[in-house]
């Protein structure tokens, strides 16, 4: 099971919008309705920011977003702030031998 | 407050084995799957084991089978790894995470990290 593809890094300034792909297969994201999406600040542990593509956890800012179209995932956080700089990951469910299967991962930076 | 501590991590010598920890709190830890996760240094996530709420199923990424195995203790709210065979590319910080949502992980611990070099 190889990893998902997303893009190295992304930026913007603040207060403009950063969108983050992640594709995979038709057995991973293409398959299931079950891509989250995880926030990483240097040294910390990940903290999950979307889950069943488009959810929101409780506490998770509306500036985060989800939507999937075939085999890619994206994210996409508006209104860009200093905090949102980290690194985000996706991830799909990938069936019942390989569960799961995380993306490359993507390094936000705010200009 | 929902809380993950791992522990058990340190330095360990090629093919040597290490058992790593996980002690839940603030929930009802049998009623929720349970995940590790592994980073090395500088690089992306890694799912690694996951084992179902009363333990009866379990499953691994190919590169960690026959040599790691996930378990828990239900009555003392905890999760273990126990890594044998280690190899060089093992070194890594490893997470444990609950499955709180449909297929989410939700949180995770601080991590421990295991350091596999002669």
């Amino acid at each position: 099971q190889s990893a998902l593809t997303q893009p190295p890094s992304a930026s913007g300034s603040p207060g403009q919008s950063v969108t983050i792909s992640c594709t995979g297969t038709s057995s991973d994201v293409g398959g299931y309705n079950y891509v989250s999406w995880y926030q990483q600040h240097p040294g910390k542990a990940p903290k999950l920011m979307i889950y069943e593509v488009s959810k929101r956890p409780s506490g998770v800012p509306d500036r985060f977003s989800g939507s999937k179209s075939g085999n890619t995932a994206s994210l996409t956080v508006s209104g860009l702030q200093a905090e949102d700089e980290a690194d985000y990951y996706c991830s799909s469910y990938a069936g019942s031998n390989t569960l799961y299967v995380f993306g490359t991962g993507t390094k936000v930076t705010v200009l | 407050e929902v809380q993950l501590v791992e522990s058990g991590g340190g330095l360990v010598q090629p093919g040597g084995s290490l058992r790593l920890s996980c002690a839940a709190s603030g929930f009802t830890f049998s009623s929720f799957s349970m995940n590790w996760v592994r980073q090395a240094p500088g690089k992306g996530l890694e799912w690694v084991a996951n084992i179902k709420e009363q333990g009866s199923e379990r499953y691994y990424v190919d590169s960690v089978k026959g040599r790691f195995t996930i378990s828990r203790d239900n009555a003392k709210s905890s999760m273990y790894l126990q890594m044998n065979s280690l190899r060089a590319e093992d070194t890594a910080v490893y997470y444990c995470a609950r499955v709180a949502y449909r297929f989410g992980f939700d949180p995770w611990g601080q991590g421990t990290l295991v350091t596999v070099s002669s």
